[in-house]
């Protein structure tokens, strides 16, 4: 199973850059990468996936180096709002025809006025 | 997006009692559906692996006598915790997989509960 190593917490200011990185040293060949955001008792949300080089949407990038043993979710002009934990998730652990997702401990980003 | 519900979002029970949870993805089918729990500070815990119309795979550690899971059809999975007790007491969350063209899951809400 790929396991996924973060910063437990970052913090940043309304407007700035913020860049998470995540360690996925066993990542397998056919493993995505996934971001998810989640705020206190809500399910995760969908920030982002991508299997190498770098996808951008309208909330985020998501940066994967040739090795694809880690990965950098990039948050541009971060607001208040986006004051929750993020967490990376590499889909893989192929048993029985079924994969296996396993979360790290994720992120908590605190953003400061 | 695609939308999965959960319900109820919350319940309070007293122990001994059972509860279930629904899960239900709204606008695509699902072909397979994850349930996880999470305790206050800590990260999202794989409980079980939900295929319809077979018997769901529980993670180690995982009691399938107490968390039973059931996937009727791809919209509905369902969670049912019984005997609970308040060591049960979590946020469980539910997440589905199958829209075409995305191989992320879709989250529920979550659905807390509390038993006394």
């Amino acid at each position: 199973l790929a396991k996924t190593t973060q910063p437990i917490s970052m913090d940043s200011y309304e407007g700035q850059e913020v860049n998470i990185t995540c360690s996925h040293n066993n990542i397998a060949t056919n493993d995505y990468i996934t971001w998810y955001q989640q705020f206190p008792s809500q399910g995760p949300r969908f920030i982002i996936q991508g299997y190498k080089t770098k996808v951008t949407n309208e909330v985020a990038s998501l940066f994967i180096p040739a090795d694809r043993k880690s990965s950098t979710l990039s948050l541009p002009r971060v607001s208040l709002s986006d004051t929750a934990v993020y967490y990376c998730l590499v889909v893989g652990g192929i048993r029985g025809g079924s994969y296996i997702p396993t979360f790290g401990r994720g992120t908590s980003l605190i953003v400061h006025p | 997006g695609a939308v999965v519900s959960q319900h109820p979002s919350w319940v309070i029970c007293k122990s001994g009692t059972s509860v279930k949870i629904e899960c239900r993805s709204l606008d695509f089918q699902a072909t397979t559906m994850f349930w996880y729990r999470q305790f206050p500070k800590q990260s999202l815990m794989l409980m079980a692996t939900s295929n319809e119309g077979s018997k769901a795979t529980y993670e180690q550690g995982v009691e399938k006598d107490k968390f039973l899971i059931n996937h009727a059809s791809l919209t509905l999975s369902t969670l049912t915790v019984t005997s609970a007790h308040p060591e049960d007491s979590s946020f469980y969350i539910c997440s589905a997989m199958g829209r075409p063209g995305h191989n992320e899951q879709f989250f529920g809400p979550g659905t807390r509960l509390t038993v006394l």
